[in-house]
């Protein structure tokens, strides 16, 4: 089955700068990929997606590329603010195959102001 | 927006107790589902449906069970708790299709004493 391993585990940014989230995937007939931000005492909230057709997203301060030969995708956050401050997670599932999520195990961004 | 709403924030209950964990969703989503969250360990699928009546087993479904008897209420049981249950639970639900993200609960924080 799909495994999606996301690094680094904790990462700690000044406010302003630019922070990078990465994961990597196995099953290369993953076709979904969303992230995921969740703040202390909530629930995850999705923040941006993408499909395999398409290489890269933005969406203001944040966007997400998507190598499907390397299998890995990555969250930009710039002009970071301490309101990113919180834990991310990427996931990946399949279309037409099973719609579950598989989760990485998170990360925790820091932003000190 | 879409809504899911799980009864409870915190819950505290005593070893052996049957416990439900209740979760309502408003926007007549297809798919449901409860993970556990732990520290260092991510999101861990508990169970899932993909209709009333249906469901499927997770990835640690172990002393747990669950229910699906209206379309928009999934509820998680405890047969009989155990400190080990300790965590914070959050339930997700989802439209069929596969290429569309889960929107998550706030979550229900649950200790075990």
């Amino acid at each position: 089955g799909e495994n999606v391993e996301q690094h680094p585990s904790t990462l700690s940014v000044q406010e302003g700068d630019s922070a990078v989230i990465k994961c990597t995937y196995s099953d290369s007939a993953s076709n979904y990929f969303p992230w995921y931000k969740q703040e202390l005492g909530k629930g995850p909230q999705l923040i941006i997606d993408i499909r395999s057709n398409v290489g890269e997203k933005k969406d203001q301060r944040i966007a997400v590329t998507l190598n499907k030969t390397a299998k890995h995708f990555s969250l930009h956050i710039t002009e970071t603010q301490p309101e990113d401050s919180a834990v991310y997670f990427c996931a990946a599932s399949m279309r037409g195959g099973s719609e579950k999520l598989v989760f990485g195990k998170g990360m925790k961004l820091t932003v000190n102001p | 927006d879409v809504k899911v709403t799980q009864s409870s924030r915190y819950l505290v209950k005593r070893t052996g107790e049957k416990v439900f964990l209740e979760c309502v969703q408003d926007m007549d989503h297809e798919n449901m589902f409860w993970y556990r969250q732990d520290p260092g360990l991510g999101l861990r699928l508990i169970y899932f449906s993909y209709d009333v009546k249906m469901k499927e087993k997770g990835d640690i479904p172990e002393g747990y069970s669950v229910s699906r008897e209206k379309k928009e209420r999934f509820s998680l049981i405890l047969e009989s708790a155990s400190t080990n249950q300790t965590s914070m639970y959050l339930c997700a639900s989802q439209l069929i299709g596969g290429d569309y993200g889960y929107t998550f609960g706030s979550g229900t924080r649950l200790t075990v004493v």
